[in-house]
């Protein structure tokens, strides 16, 4: 069965520090890989993906992630965080077999200023 | 996000009873999903259409019961709503392929007594 696998539940981090948020899948197929954010009270929005390229692709609000095909990982980055990252981010591989997304339990992270 | 509406935004029933949600969207988008969210379980999808004569159980299906009565308006379903059904309900659309970026909704706020 297709599985993703967020390695951290809840990350609490001070102001500046960096920031990586593990992200692994079972679906070795052809991937289409997404990292939601979800802000205190909001609606979910897309961070930033992968369908093809570049590995390192660049999201809003200075994050990135590397896929790695090999290690099935799609972590997410950023070198310096801010109080307004707090947020609950949510990994999404595609659903093996069908047109959809599988998402991640998700992390929070917290930012103390 | 303004193109993607659901309500209502809060609903407390009692068990037993039939509740629907409705989600519409202005975004001229093909694909509608319902997804509903745990607190530590992130997002699972119950339901999916791909146009309107298309219906898709998701990974939860049971219990729940979808109608895709126009391409801008996907409803959810209750028909016998139980307390492990509250939760937050979101719906979500999308365009062609599962490359692309879904776009939520402010989600609904179910409580079953």
């Amino acid at each position: 069965a297709q599985s993703v696998s967020q390695h951290n539940h809840h990350v609490i981090l001070s102001e500046a520090a960096s920031l990586e948020l593990g992200c692994n899948y079972s679906y070795g197929g052809t991937v289409n890989l997404f990292w939601y954010v979800q802000y205190p009270g909001q609606h979910l929005q897309l961070l930033l993906k992968y369908f093809s390229g570049d590995p390192l692709v660049k999201g809003i609000k200075g994050f990135e992630a590397e896929f790695i095909k090999s290690k099935f990982s799609f972590n997410l980055r950023k070198p310096s965080v801010q109080w307004s990252d707090t947020a609950e981010y949510f990994c999404a591989p595609p659903r093996r077999g069908y047109s959809t997304l599988t998402f991640g339990k998700g992390t929070m992270l917290l930012v103390s200023p | 996000d303004a193109d993607v509406t659901q309500t209502p935004r809060n609903r407390i029933t009692k068990t037993g009873k039939r509740i629907m949600l409705e989600c519409s969207q202005t975004k001229g988008h093909d694909r509608m999903y319902w997804y509903r969210q745990d607190p530590g379980l992130g997002l699972r999808l119950i339901y999916y259409s791909f146009d309107v004569k298309d219906i898709n159980k998701g990974e939860i299906s049971d219990g729940y019961s979808v109608s895709r009565q126009a391409q801008a308006k996907f409803s959810l379903s209750l028909e016998s709503a139980i307390p492990n059904q509250t939760a937050l309900y979101f719906c979500a659309t999308s365009y062609g392929g599962a490359e692309n970026e879904q776009f939520f909704g402010p989600g609904t706020r179910l409580t079953v007594l």
